[in-house]
Parts: C-alpha cells; structure tokens; sequence
C-alpha cells in the first residue's frame, strides 16, 4: 500500500511568492494533518483537516492556509512568503479522527525562501 | 512556550549497549506519548507509544517508560544497532485543545557506533 505522498519534493521560491503544497493520504485516512519542520526543531503543528472541515489550527499567522478534497487529499497555501519560512513541510495522515492520534507521515516538501 | 522538551540534543552509543532517550513536558493534560523516528531526507516514523493510564510500553528492543509525577518518559533501545542511528523525537497529545494535533519536542540525534 502507498503510503503518505507528498509534491513537490522541494521547491525553491522569492520572497513574497506563493506556495501550494499537495498531499495523499494512506487509503482509507479521512484526517491529514499539516507540520512545518524548521532546522533543528521538532515538527510544529499547523493545521489538522477531518472530513473536509478545519478541526485544528497552531499558532500560524493568516498566510497559511489549508483545505482538504472530498478524496481527502488537500494542499497547504503559504502566502506573501518570508524567508523563515524555510522549512520542511510535512504531511501525516490517521484514520479515525480522536486524541491518541497515531500519525503516518509523508517524506515533505523542502521550501527554500530567497 | 515548550511543552515537551528534549534536553539532550545528541546521543553517542556503542553497538549492542543501551540507548536511553529523555523527554520531558509540562502539561499534565496530556495523555497520550509518542516516539518517533526520523531519517534524513524521510518523514518521521512512528515507533512506539504510551497511554497516560501506563507506565511501560515494550515493543521488541524498544520499551518507553512513563513518569507521570515527574512529567518524564523515557526510550530504552536494547541493544542499539547502528540502524538505529537517527534523529528521535518524542510527541504529546490530549490537553485542552483536544484537536488531535502532536506537540513534539526538538529531537535528540542518536549515533550508534559500530
């Protein structure tokens, strides 16, 4: 079975641009989460989608955005992009939506910001 | 404000020894501990976890102890094998938000030698 699939694999944008990220979850996971990965770090929650619907938000400003597809797929919109926020951008995928949250994640995408 | 915290950031061990990773985290809503692996260039993977209701979990060679009064857990690798060389990352969830989104420590890079 395909695991969690993410594209691009990297990607080299200027200040300012804007990004879209796509990610597939594991057949059969209704929930996708969103994680930036600064070097260094651990990996920092951003969104978490369920069904479609916005079930949780980190502390990111309004520039990051996301939405999920009715095949569950989804992609994350990063606007008027700024050099930090370089980093790898992670996707995982569960399959019930609840607390003990198991994650399957994809392999990223690497974002530079010039 | 860090939540879950991993004071060491690198581990040096010899083969067949053990590997004892620490982590430490504030808030006592927590409920759920996870460990994760990760390899350079892949998404982190999924290696064993802890309910708040334990305190050990055994999976093969890697077995994770909890402290609920001291707010500690820890990863035992017995014995450590060079492929266990990666970065290792422990995660929360539970607390108040209740969105099943991981708070993750910085990670700790375990070098087991030959």
């Amino acid at each position: 079975d395909a695991g969690v699939t993410q594209s691009p694999t990297h990607l080299i944008k200027t200040r300012g641009q804007h990004v879209t990220l796509r990610c597939s979850p594991i057949s059969g996971h209704k929930s996708v989460s969103w994680y930036q990965q600064v070097l260094g770090q651990g990996p920092q929650f951003i969104f978490q989608y369920y069904e479609k619907e916005e079930r949780g938000r980190g502390n990111f400003p309004d520039r990051f955005s996301a939405r999920q597809f009715p095949n569950y797929s989804s992609e994350l919109n990063v606007n008027a992009l700024l050099l930090g926020d370089s980093a790898l951008y992670l996707c995982a995928s569960s399959f019930p939506h609840s607390t003990n949250e198991k994650l399957f994640f994809g392999s990223g995408t690497q974002l530079s910001v010039l | 404000d860090q939540q879950v915290k991993q004071n060491s950031p690198s581990l040096s061990v010899q083969e067949g020894r053990i590997s004892i990773l620490n982590c430490d985290y504030t808030n006592s809503m927590f409920d759920y501990f996870l460990w994760y692996k990760k390899y350079p260039a892949e998404g982190p993977t999924f290696l064993i976890s802890i309910s708040s209701i334990k305190d050990k979990n055994e999976d093969g060679r890697f077995t994770v102890f909890l402290n609920k009064s001291a707010k500690h857990l820890s990863l035992h690798i017995v014995p450590s094998q060079p492929g266990d060389s990666a970065v290792y990352f422990c995660a929360a969830s539970g607390g108040s938000s209740n969105t099943g989104k991981l708070i993750f420590g910085q990670g700790t890079t375990l070098q087991v030698k030959p």
